[in-house]
């Protein structure tokens, strides 16, 4: 059974350029979820998404981050204008409907920005 | 903001031993988690207890929950080389937006001596 599968693991960009990251969430799991985690800290939450509904971009540090999930599956983080505060581990986590529960992380993309 | 702050920050201990790490927390609760990560990559989800519960078990896990301090704590018995990674605690309160959002710790680090 296919878990929560991200893309790339690893991602070197020079400052300024813009990144793409693509997490495939567990087919069924209606709810989508992007954290940040960087070097030896916690983790800390980016977005949410749930069904339809309006996504959750509370957790998002600045404008030059976005997020969007197409046809309630496949979600994107485009982080744009990246900075080097922005080198982190993204992990992206699905649950099922209402997500009251256990969220299953993806291994993560390990962006470096130089 | 950290919801959940792990102590200690880091633990060593002998192959064998027991392993107790605590999770302090600040607002109330719907439930807690407890994950581990290995490798600062995925995480993966160990146990949940409900703010209505005081002690759960999962094979060599038991987990307790005291609202009335907030605080939690996880204690791995018989411990062996493979639970070396670190773990975190998780707190869920629900949102605006009705989701439940998980604010995680920072993170004990665990390293079991074989």
């Amino acid at each position: 059974g296919a878990g929560v599968s991200q893309s790339p693991s690893n991602k070197v960009t020079e400052k300024g350029k813009d990144v793409e990251l693509r997490c495939d969430p567990i087919s069924g799991h209606t709810a989508l979820y992007w954290y940040r985690q960087s070097l030896g800290q916690g983790l800390e939450f980016l977005i949410y998404f749930q069904g339809n509904s309006a996504p959750d971009k509370s957790g998002l540090p600045s404008d030059r981050f976005s997020a969007e999930r197409t046809g309630g599956s496949v979600s994107t983080l485009t982080i744009q204008r990246t900075q080097q505060e922005d080198s982190a581990v993204y992990l992206c986590a699905s649950s099922l409907a209402g997500g009251f529960g256990e969220q299953y992380f993806g291994p993560g993309t390990r962006l470096t920005v130089t | 903001s950290q919801q959940g702050e792990e102590d200690p920050q880091a633990l060593s201990i002998q192959e064998g031993e027991n392993a107790t790490m605590n999770c302090s927390y600040k607002t109330s609760i719907n439930n807690l988690q407890w994950y581990r990560q290995n490798s600062g990559r995925g995480l993966v989800h160990l146990i949940l207890i409900r703010s209505n519960e005081r002690e759960k078990h999962s094979g060599r896990l038991r987990v307790t929950l005291d609202t009335s301090k907030k605080s939690s704590s996880l204690l791995i018995t018989a411990s062996r080389a493979a639970d070396t990674a670190s773990y975190f605690c998780a707190t869920t309160l629900i949102s605006n937006f009705g989701n439940e959002k998980l604010t995680f710790g920072t993170g004990t680090r665990l390293t079991i001596i074989p």
